[in-house]
């Protein structure tokens, strides 16, 4: 069975700062990893995705995220951080739409931005 | 571009009353599939369906059912309704070959 952990509940970073927000997932084949935010009482954006090919894959917002097998990790990255991207990120795993296609969440990770 | 549409945005009814919530996909998109999220859970999959028939099940109660129509649309439709139903609620849509899924602003229901 699909799942993902997000180990960091709560992160915060100072405005400007470097950020990097860690998923590891469980899946049997080649995963399909989706990173999307959230912002309070907001629906779901897709930041990013990686089904196959280049391991580092660049999304909306100046992030970026690289998926490595041998960890089973997919985290996102950003290099620069504004205000506006404080919100609740969370970490996806689908399978092939031959397979259902439903997404397996994390439990999310808030990011919080001090000036 | 268009997004998927939920309709109502914010809904509030009584324990034991019957809700329903509307998902309209994007065009051309013939996958619907819905989520429950939780006061601060992640979102858990209830239910999803591809060219009007159910292609799969999740943690959806026996309360719930849901359709989807001859035009793409889907419907949730809830019923004896309990306080722990409270949540946010999101409807996604995706098309043809394309594995990715685009969600609606959600349906935040209120059991009071």
């Amino acid at each position: 069975a699909q799942s993902v952990t997000q180990p960091d509940i709560h992160i915060t970073v100072s405005e400007g700062a470097s950020l990097e927000l860690r998923c590891n997932y469980s899946y049997g084949a080649t995963p399909y990893l989706f990173w999307y935010v959230q912002s309070p009482g907001q629906g779901l954006q897709l930041l990013l995705k990686y089904f196959s090919g280049d391991t580092l894959v660049q999304g909306i917002k100046g992030f970026e995220a690289e998926f490595k097998r041998s960890q089973s990790s997919f985290n996102l990255r950003k290099p620069s951080v504004h205000w506006s991207d404080a919100a609740e990120y969370f970490c996806a795993v689908g399978a092939p739409k031959e397979y259902g296609n439903k997404l397996v969440f994390g439990a999310g990770t808030i990011l919080r931005v001090k000036s | 571009a268009a997004g998927v549409i939920q309709s109502p945005r914010h809904l509030i009814k009584e324990k034991r009353e019957t809700a329903t919530l509307k998902c309209y996909p994007i065009p051309r998109h013939d996958t619907v599939y819905w989520y429950q999220q939780g006061p601060g859970q992640d979102p858990q999959f209830l239910i999803s369906f591809y060219e009007k028939m159910q292609s799969d099940k999740g943690s959806i109660p026996d309360r719930f059912s849901a359709q989807q129509f001859s035009d793409y649309h889907s419907e949730l439709n809830m019923s004896s309704l309990e306080l722990g139903d409270s949540a946010l609620y999101f409807c996604a849509s995706r098309g043809g070959a394309a594995d990715t899924q685009y969600f609606g602003p959600g349906t935040r229901l209120t059991v009071l």
